[in-house]
């Protein structure tokens, strides 16, 4: 059965780079039929897409936060991984790592992890 | 971006009753060449991730309940619980994945 698990620092302060890392256990990180991504979720707020990842390293990246983030694959290690710089509280948010299907929906999720950003 | 919006923002139903929730896109996320409506649908219960319960619209994910039915085309779609159960308290959700950015619906919370 797939897993993914997220982890990171919890407390990342103004104007620093949040990285957090997924691993993936269960099952390859290379497969041709999903792609890797990561979401975040505001307190009591919705979801929003962040950004994806092929294993073959190609990604894909919401537009919103483009300038910031930075998506990799370690398909090694099986897993993948998401710095996002220059924070501000607005990126205070759980943050998820999932797989996504080929064609676009999420069928798998970590747990989620929350990041807080502050001094 | 395409922008869902959902409807409504919550419902209260009694148990075995229905529960029906609407999301509408901006535009159209019906693709021609295959007829397929590139909706999904989520539900969030308190504390934990997303799971998926429909893709393509109207298809429901192995070991999701009958009860869970999604329906509709185009703009406009609907996720209907025929029968609620208890642990079916959650925050309900519906994605695009017809153009990126992927996209939310800001989610319909369903209580009992």
């Amino acid at each position: 059965q797939l897993q993914l698990q997220e982890s990171g620092p919890g407390l990342v302060k103004p104007s620093e780079t949040l990285s957090l890392t997924c691993n993936v256990s269960g099952g390859s990180i290379s497969t041709s039929n999903y792609y890797w991504g990561w979401f975040r979720q505001s307190p009591g707020k919705g979801l929003d897409w962040i950004g994806t990842i092929f294993y073959t390293g190609t990604t894909s990246y919401n537009p919103s936060l483009k300038s910031r983030v930075t998506i990799s694959v370690d398909t090694s290690k099986n897993q993948f991984s998401l710095k996002l710089s220059s924070v501000t509280a607005a990126d205070t948010a759980v943050y998820y790592c999932a797989r996504r299907h080929s064609s676009g929906w999420i069928d798998n999720w970590g747990q989620g992890t929350l990041v807080t950003v502050s001094s | 971006d395409i922008v869902m919006t959902q409807s409504p923002d919550s419902l209260a139903v009694s148990l075995g009753e229905r529960a029906t929730i609407n999301c509408k896109s901006s535009q159209s996320v019906l693709y021609s060449s295959n007829n397929k409506n590139y909706l999904a649908w989520y539900q969030q219960r308190p504390g934990q991730p997303p799971k998926l319960l429909i893709y393509w619209a109207s298809t429901r994910e192995s070991g999701v309940p009958a009860r869970f039915t999604g329906s509709g085309s185009g703009t406009d779609f609907t996720l209907t619980i025929s029968s609620l159960q208890v642990e079916d308290v959650a925050v309900y959700y519906c994605q695009q994945y017809y153009g990126s950015p992927l996209t939310f619906g800001g989610g319909t919370k369903v209580e009992i």
